[in-house]
């Protein structure tokens, strides 16, 4: 069974360029979630899309978007690049019809640098 | 609102040597509890889980967990390292019982294993 697959690994943009990244689940897997990672904030969640829906949000500006594909394969985008955008970004998607058992199979992100 | 925090931002030990990695959490509900690895350059790799069930949960590569309500703690430990135990570990609790992707992370205790 395939991992979680991310594109493009690695991205370098410079400022108030957008970014899409883009992730494709576990097949079968319906949850797909996406975290930021930085040195100084550490893991933080973005948003959570379930069956095309986004169903949890945190707490990030609007610059910061997604969707979710009827194949379940997400993306996200980041519009007006900042530096502090500078970050992996982590896709990650859980199994389980409705209620899932909380575990996250991730993939290996893509790093984004904001020059 | 739930939270975890993770004592010690390093831990060094030498192989062959017990490793105990510190987590303690608040959670207004039961908590679903997780321990992740993280090598460099990778996604996040579930180690276990506390889900309710026993309190004593044993994972992969020889790590097992206790889950302590009266300390609020869940601590991670492997009675003897290796140094392909090297790696960044965090500690999550999720949101809803398990049941959507968005975890709460601490912010990581890098390991370092010495021969």
């Amino acid at each position: 069974k395939a991992g979680v697959t991310q594109t493009p690994r690695y991205l370098i943009k410079t400022r108030g360029q957008q970014v899409t990244l883009s992730c494709s689940p576990i097949s079968g897997h319906r949850s797909v979630s996406w975290y930021q990672q930085t040195p100084g904030q550490g893991l933080q969640f973005l948003f959570e899309y379930f069956s095309e829906t986004q169903r949890n949000k945190g707490n990030f500006p609007g610059r910061f978007s997604g969707r979710q594909f009827s194949n379940s394969r997400s993306e996200m985008n980041v519009s007006t690049l900042e530096l502090g955008d500078s970050a992996l970004y982590l896709c990650a998607s859980m199994g389980g019809a409705g209620a899932g058992n909380g575990e996250l199979f991730f993939g290996e992100g893509s790093r984004l640098t904001v020059l | 609102a739930q939270s975890v925090t993770q004592l010690g931002s390093h831990v060094s030990v030498s192989e062959g040597a017990l490793v105990l990695l510190r987590c303690n959490y608040s959670s207004s509900v039961p908590p679903y509890l997780f321990w992740y690895v993280q090598y460099p350059n990778q996604g996040l790799q579930l180690l276990l889980k506390y889900t309710s069930a026993a309190t004593l949960v044993k994972g992969i590569n020889g790590f097992e967990a206790e889950f302590k309500k009266s300390e609020t703690s869940f601590h991670l430990t492997k009675p003897s390292a290796h140094m392909s135990d090297a790696a960044e570990y965090f500690c999550a609790v999720s949101q809803y019982g398990g049941s959507q992707g968005n975890l709460i992370f601490g912010k990581g205790t890098k390991l370092s294993v010495k021969p």
